[in-house]
């Protein structure tokens, strides 16, 4: 009964491919986000979606794509992996139309290493 | 100057000790403050919001200094348990989506 759920935990891949991580919250939340934690645990924002809409868009590289089918599900593709892109990744949700409500529930990580 | 500051740490302390962590922000339209816990490897967890008159949780004490710009914590009679990274976390526009993180004070309590 995990209420931010997202898969995979760990993915190493080579530079080059492309992945995509999942996550699911059963929460009931309008709102679902993207954060991502570098080496120095600096966590920052990249997307956010309320209710399948984009609303955040951070200054992310287009290589990254959210697709959210509904407002349950906010997926993150990635696109042509880049060293850099080696991180945390973690998925939030919070309730409230746009996040008004600001508690954020995060999902456990996944953790992404491109070699 | 970063929008959220924090000592690093590591802060080290035997049970049982009062430990405090300040933290300061830079955009005095600052609206909401909070405490998130980082456990190593996990996922964020919201400890505490801060209010403007200070707040207590148990054994945590929040306080909030608008005119200086910065946030604190304080948890007394400290346990193994309290371990982890605390995330000092400010928002400036009232939505979850504006939240701007620090990149956290870790406290390692010893016994």
């Amino acid at each position: 009964d995990t209420a931010v759920s997202q898969t995979p935990k760990y993915l190493v891949t080579q530079m080059g491919n492309d992945k995509s991580i999942k996550c699911e919250q059963n929460l009931g939340h309008d709102t679902m986000y993207w954060y991502k934690q570098d080496s120095k645990k600096f966590l920052k924002i990249m997307f956010s979606y309320n209710n399948k809409e984009l609303i955040i868009n951070e200054t992310v590289p287009n290589r990254f794509s959210p697709k959210s089918p509904d407002k349950a599900h906010l997926n993150l593709h990635i696109n042509s992996l880049e060293l850099g892109d080696s991180a945390v990744y973690f998925c939030a949700s919070s309730q409230g139309r746009r996040g008004s409500n600001e508690k954020l529930f995060f999902g456990s990580g996944t953790q992404l290493s491109v070699l | 100057r970063k929008e959220v500051e924090q000592d690093p740490g590591p802060f080290n302390v035997p049970e049982g000790a009062t430990v405090a962590f300040n933290c300061t922000y830079s955009n005095s339209a600052s609206q909401s403050f909070f405490w998130y816990r980082q456990d190593c490897r996990k996922e964020p967890k919201l400890l505490m919001s801060v209010y403007s008159s200070g707040n207590e949780d148990g054994r945590f004490t929040a306080q909030l200094n608008r005119a200086s710009q910065y946030i604190s914590l304080l948890i007394r009679d400290s346990k193994l348990s309290d371990s982890a990274t605390y995330l000092c976390v400010v928002n400036w526009a009232g939505t979850a989506s504006k939240l701007t993180f620090g990149t956290g004070t870790r406290l390692q309590v010893t016994l």
